[in-house]
């Protein structure tokens, strides 16, 4: 069964401390992974998009990674800032089929002054 | 410039009633997506369009029905709305599929309460 699954469940962090994401799944054959960052009332917005052959991937303090052989994906945010605090979900792709991205249920971290 | 947007932001309703939400992209995209997040946040893909081509995720129930009066336009309307209907509804688009590693962008979404 194709899932995806991201720990933690939610986090709280200093603002300035660095935090890690984990995502894990199960999608086969896998095709690409997304983490998306969405705020509160608002559409996600994506951070990064890794193919197979990429293991790690920067957008600004976002740096994903991904280990395709043991399926897991991180997402480490660097120096955190008040505005992080939002919702970080997980995207894998199927390799065939149409409607072939799999969701996480997301991490909702919250950035604390 | 906005590039994916929807109206209304907001919906309140009574059970049974018939209502639809609008959205527009103004990116040129091939694809588009309407997508439901339940209360524990988690999104769930209900329909794609690309091309004429309607796929339908087999969960979603036949009250929803999407219309694409053209490519910058996919409607999603919804029949004899039900208490379990209330979420916030994300339209989406992308240049191609999105699970070919196209980018989707996502509209600030539509919040719909059935009363």
């Amino acid at each position: 069964k194709n899932q995806v699954e991201q720990s933690p469940q939610s986090l709280i962090i200093l603002e300035g401390k660095n935090c890690t994401l984990q995502c894990n799944y199960t999608v086969s054959p896998f095709s690409n992974l997304r983490w998306y960052k969405q705020d509160t009332g608002r559409g996600p917005v994506s951070l990064t998009i890794m193919t197979f052959s990429e293991n790690t991937k920067s957008n600004g303090r976002y740096t994903a990674t991904l280990d395709a052989d043991t399926k897991q994906s991180s997402l480490h945010i660097t120096a955190s800032q008040l505005s992080d605090s939002a919702s970080y979900i997980c995207v894998v792709s199927h390799q065939t089929g149409a409607n072939n991205l799999f969701f996480g249920t997301g991490t909702r971290l919250t950035v604390i002054p | 410039d906005t590039a994916v947007s929807q109206t209304p932001k907001y919906l309140v309703t009574q059970m049974g009633n018939d209502k639809s939400i609008k959205c527009e992209q103004n990116l040129g995209h091939d694809t588009m997506y309407w997508y439901k997040q339940d209360s524990k946040k988690f999104l769930k893909i209900m329909f794609s369009y690309n091309n004429k081509e309607l796929i339908i995720n087999e969960t979603v129930p036949n009250r929803f029905s999407p219309k694409s009066p053209d490519k910058a336009h996919l409607n999603l309307h919804i029949n004899s709305l039900e208490l379990g209907d209330s979420a916030v509804y994300f339209c989406a688009s992308s240049q191609g599929l999105a699970g070919g590693s196209y980018e989707q962008y996502f509209g600030p979404g539509t919040r719909l309460t059935v009363t």
